[in-house]
């Protein structure tokens, strides 16, 4: 089935950086979502982009969607030590309707 | 506090016991789901319920065995489970299922090993 498949799988910033964590998949797709997960908890959810949007901001994140590359975006401004945590993207896809998630990205950041 | 609510957090089991993992949800939501979350894997769909029907089972072995007897608390019963079972269940729950579904609101995982 069907997953996005993070980039980079682990990635350590200072504090103040700016993070960027990217997404590919492989069919369509009615929307993609992402998720943060700290060690050992629930994921949450931060943002929805649907497949007839290019680009989405909320606070300190921006995530982008191109469908011709299937690919996405997630950049977290201004990094804060609490922003360390996994990063999953979802993808609901076309004809499925089934959230299928990849392995996440493994954000640290450093104070 | 997301809304769902997951025990036990911590679970310890032998190969022959039975147990449950229960999730309940406060947000009115229609759907339910469980997942199971290895290390180094992809989070596994393993049972969708929506309006207390299960509409999904993806394969997973019969020594699982879900419950959902109201749109607000699903169970997963477990017996004679194996050493590689052990992975965080995460519970999560959503508006309703189908197409453009929405985000999942998920519980805060319960961690099972199994001896």
């Amino acid at each position: 089935s069907q997953q996005g498949e993070e980039d980079p799988q682990a990635l350590s910033i200072q504090e103040g950086e700016n993070a960027t964590m990217n997404c590919s998949y492989k069919t369509s797709i009615n929307n993609l979502q992402w998720y943060r997960q700290n060690s050992g908890r629930g994921l949450v959810h931060l943002i929805l982009i649907r497949s007839n949007e290019r680009e989405k901001h909320s606070g300190r994140l921006r995530v982008t969607l191109d469908t011709s590359k299937k690919s996405s975006s997630l950049l977290i401004t201004a990094s804060r030590a609490a922003d360390t945590a996994s990063y999953f993207c979802a993808t609901e896809d076309f004809g499925n309707e089934k959230l299928t998630f990849g392995t996440g990205t493994r954000l640290t950041i450093i104070p | 506090e997301t809304g769902v609510t997951q025990t036990p957090r911590h679970l310890v089991m032998g190969m022959t016991n039975k147990k449950s993992l229960k999730c309940e949800q406060h947000l009115g939501h229609n759907a339910m789901y469980w997942y199971k979350q290895s290390a180094k894997k992809p989070l596994e769909l393993m049972f969708v319920y929506s309006l207390e029907e299960r509409v999904e089972n993806n394969s997973v072995p019969s020594r699982f065995s879900p419950e959902c007897p109201n749109s607000s608390h699903l169970f997963l019963h477990l017996h004679t489970l194996q050493p590689e079972d052990s992975a965080l269940y995460l519970c999560a729950s959503s508006l309703n299922t189908g197409v453009d579904t929405g985000e999942l609101f998920f519980g805060e995982g319960s961690r099972l090993t199994v001896l």
